[in-house]
């Protein structure tokens, strides 16, 4: 059963830090994965879609990395902004049933000004 | 924006009554979701469809109906509610299967007294 987990579950950073959000998967055959943003009482934003067949995806200050063989995929975010707090989650489509998402519990992200 | 709407956004029931949330898009995709978000949970898949009249279950579809009549729209029914419903229900939607993005809507917060 894949299972997916993301670390740290909170982090605070001041604000202008580079940082990065880490996702693993304990199953390599997917067909993508997907990374969102969810603001407090608000619905998830789809970030960066990445395919099992590519590297990374960039959009804006945002770049995405995947390791498909290793089961990991990283969010690097630049310049961090105040703006950018929010909760983070990655969610895989696995081959096995790929209809369906399987999510990770999130990581908290806060940017201090 | 993917457009992706939910009714209603905010509902207080009683125990023992039937609800219906709806969710409709704009965007004609054949795939449709929907997930319940509970702290300590995370998002965890109720039903999906996979065209009209086409549903199957997810990881909690005890306590839950589906019906997809049309392609826009996607209901989702608690025949008799209660206090472990209250939640926040989100409904998702996807082009195609495994391949494509999935994008979600704005909510629907559910309370049950």
């Amino acid at each position: 059963k894949q299972e997916v987990t993301q670390i740290p579950a909170a982090l605070s950073v001041p604000e202008g830090e580079n940082l990065v959000l880490n996702c693993s998967f304990t199953d390599s055959a997917i067909y993508n994965l997907q990374w969102f943003r969810q603001d407090p009482g608000k619905g998830l934003t789809s970030l960066l879609l990445i395919q099992s067949s590519q590297r990374e995806q960039t959009s804006g200050r945002l770049n995405a990395s995947l390791d498909k063989s290793s089961g990991r995929s990283t969010l690097y975010i630049a310049a961090s902004q105040p703006g950018d707090s929010a909760t983070y989650l990655c969610a895989v489509s696995p081959k096995e049933y790929g209809n369906k998402l399987v999510f990770g519990a999130g990581t908290i992200l806060r940017v201090k000004s | 924006d993917a457009g992706i709407t939910q009714s209603p956004r905010h509902k207080v029931t009683e125990t023992g009554t039937p609800v219906t949330l709806r969710c409709h898009q704009t965007e004609n995709h054949r795939y449709m979701y929907w997930y319940r978000q509970d702290p300590g949970h995370g998002l965890r898949l109720i039903h999906y469809s996979y065209g009209v009249k086409d549903t199957d279950k997810g990881e909690v579809s005890d306590g839950y109906s589906v019906s997809r009549s049309k392609t826009e729209d996607f209901l989702l029914t608690l025949e008799s509610a209660t206090s472990s419903q209250t939640s926040v229900y989100f409904c998702a939607i996807r082009e195609t299967g495994g391949l494509s993005e999935q994008y979600f809507g704005p909510g629907t917060r559910l309370t049950v007294t």
